[in-house]
């Protein structure tokens, strides 16, 4: 158990609609990133939070926001959803990004299926 | 841009023989390394990382990876393989100017290599 939690473990929905998925950190880590992994596009950095502000983003869709709270949780956000959407997205944290401790941990991931 | 290749797609080796789980990366100024283990269902475990010091990096599982600098290469290795360890390996690579200045701690993964240890 890597002490990063996401919520839920799985979601259906339909195409158009708006999902939002949750993610807890391990105590104590102020870096909280996304990632996306599906059969075509592999494993995907979409973006990270560093004690509440953007760091970093990657290929992350315009239809995708995220956020991250003063209680340090995240939350993505997908809105009009296409089928292709679907995929296991990781929530991950780490401690601290300058140096050192840079290992990011990982949470179960939510599994996202699109309909 | 930073890069990772993971040029095999599967691995397969018997118990009890040393395996090696290729990368190969591509970075701007000095890497941060890491692989990481995905079971069936499950999220990633990280193995173990190098950032500087000495090549040979040991990790959890019994897992260790050389670095080398002048291939650009990163590779997982074992002695013994035990049955266990099949799963999918991820070799990621962070571009080492990231931090408060730089692009943050993003990392960028291969392909992942799936090992199957038979009996």
């Amino acid at each position: 158990d890597s002490g990063v939690t996401q919520t839920p473990k799985h979601l259906i929905t339909a195409t158009g609609q708006r999902v939002t998925l949750r993610c807890s950190p391990r105590s104590g880590d102020l870096s909280v990133y996304w990632y996306q992994q599906s059969l075509d596009q592999g494993l995907q950095f979409l973006i990270q939070y560093y004690n509440g502000e953007e760091r970093a983003k990657g290929n992350i869709l315009e239809r995708f926001s995220a956020q991250q709270f003063p209680d340090l949780h995240s939350e993505l956000n997908l809105s009009s959803l296409e089928l292709g959407d679907s995929a296991l997205y990781f929530c991950a944290s780490s401690s601290t990004w300058t140096s050192g401790k840079v290992e990011q941990f990982f949470g179960p991931g939510t599994r996202l299926t699109v309909l | 841009a930073q890069s990772v290749a993971q040029p095999e797609d599967q691995v397969n080796v018997a118990e009890g023989n040393p395996l090696t789980v290729k990368c190969t990366y591509s970075v701007s100024g000095n890497p941060y390394l890491f692989w990481y283990v995905q079971y069936p269902n499950r999220g990633l475990q990280f193995l173990l990382k190098y950032i500087t010091g000495d090549n040979l990096v040991k990790g959890s599982y019994g897992f260790e990876a050389e670095f080398n600098k002048s291939q650009t290469s990163f590779h997982l290795k074992k002695p013994s393989a035990l049955v266990s360890d099949s799963a999918l390996y991820f070799c990621a690579v962070r571009d080492g100017q990231g931090g408060l200045t730089g692009g943050g701690n993003k990392l960028t993964f291969g392909t992942g290599t799936q090992l199957k240890v038979e009996l």
